[in-house]
This record gives structure tokens, sequence and C-alpha cells, in this order.
């Protein structure tokens, strides 16, 4: 079992719908959780990140976080053609820092929003 | 603001050649990451080095070998190429958060 499991789609939806991207993850030490963007022929870039269970939002972006079930979930609301990316989860059990680990990521979700 | 800068951005080698991926951070991190992307596998950590003088192996190490040359730069080294390491590179580095580069497109063939 891999240690995140990211559906990679792909996920197709009309401009302005609500978009729901989901991953599970088995290790119990996760206590980060982080979303990062990652356009066409482009690096990865950090979205957004969550400490330990419950919701973030940023404008139309919300990150959730239930630790329980060990599921992630990003909500993009009003989707945007400029949404159109590969979204990847990644877990981690440190914030950062000079202890800062390596980073388990999901296979991604490719998104597009059509006009 | 540079960031993480990789070069080259593309590179065909014929198996058995050797290359080296060189990748510099002007942000002074001291943690940077080498992975490789291909198509349903995601992002697999091939070596990553903590701080200046330490590397250790990664997810997916075997062919690879890397060199943290100071706290700005990583590089990474296939000695034989093989036509299984066609990929996309990316390095990055990290303090809060990972900074990527844009990568580099490797094809062995």
């Amino acid at each position: 079992q891999k240690e995140v499991e990211q559906d990679p789609g792909p996920l197709s939806v009309p401009e302005g719908a609500i978009v729901s991207l989901n991953c599970t993850y088995s290790n119990s030490a996760f206590q980060y959780f982080m979303w990062y963007r990652q356009y066409s022929r482009k690096g990865p870039e950090l979205l957004m990140y969550t400490y330990s269970s419950g919701n973030k939002e940023d404008g139309r972006f919300t990150a959730q976080v239930d630790k329980s079930s060990k599921y992630i979930s990003l909500f993009i609301r009003d989707s945007q053609p400029s949404d159109s990316a590969t979204y990847l989860c990644a877990p981690s059990p440190n914030a950062g820092g000079t202890s800062y680990g390596k980073l388990t990521f999901g296979q991604g979700t490719i998104l597009t929003v059509h006009p | 603001n540079a960031g993480v800068t990789q070069t080259p951005k593309f590179q065909v080698l014929k198996t058995g050649q050797s290359m080296t991926l060189q990748c510099a951070q002007d942000m002074n991190h001291n943690s940077m990451y080498w992975y490789r992307q291909d198509p349903g596998m995601g992002l697999r950590l091939i070596y990553y080095s903590a701080s200046e003088g330490t590397t250790d192996k990664g997810e997916v190490p075997n062919g690879y070998n890397v060199s943290r040359l100071n706290k700005r730069e990583f590089s990474l080294r296939l000695e034989s190429a093989a036509p299984s390491q066609t990929s996309v590179y990316f390095c990055a580095s990290a303090n809060y958060g990972y900074t990527f580069g844009s990568g580099t497109r490797l094809t062995v063939v």
C-alpha cells in the first residue's frame, strides 16, 4: 500500500464548477498537509498547507483534513480555466526549518476547467 | 529572485552515456532534494541533502549519485544512463515548504 494515494483523474469540469480533489494516507505521524499546484511543463508550487485536522480557506480554495479517517481534500469554488493544472497532495510529519524532512507526494490529479 | 535554478532544461542521451544535472538555490535553504516525475507515478525522491555535507538515499536511488557541493548547489549524476531513466527531474530546496526548479526533461535512447 502506498503511503499517499490520490486519484489521478483526469478531471474535466465546466468553468464555475466546484471541484473536489482528494487524497488518503496511511502514516499516522503526518501532521502537516500541503497541496501543490503544477502547471504544464513547470515545477510544482506550494498552494496551501494546513496543520492537523480542520479547514483552512484561502480565497476560492479550501483545504480540509480529517485525521481520524486519514483523508485530505482540496475544494476549488468558482473554478476558472486558469485553475487547469495538476494538483498534488503532500502530507508531512514536519513543519519545516532545519529539520525539514522528505515529502511524500500523491500521484497528482490532472484538472481541466473548460470555458 | 531566481529561487531554484536547474540546468540543462532538456537533454537527450544515448544508453551508457553519463551526465550531471545541476541545481542551485539562492534562498539560503539547508535542505535540497532531487525528484523524478513519471506519468502515473507522481514525484519520487531520488536523493536528498538535509544540510551541507550530508546526503541520503530516497525512494529510487539506484543508478544515480549526488554531490552537495556547498549550501547553494546540489548536483545529480547519471553514470551510465538507461532508458528507464527517461523522466522529468526536479530539484527542490526547503525551509518552510518546498521550492521547486522548473525541471530537466531527460530522454535516454
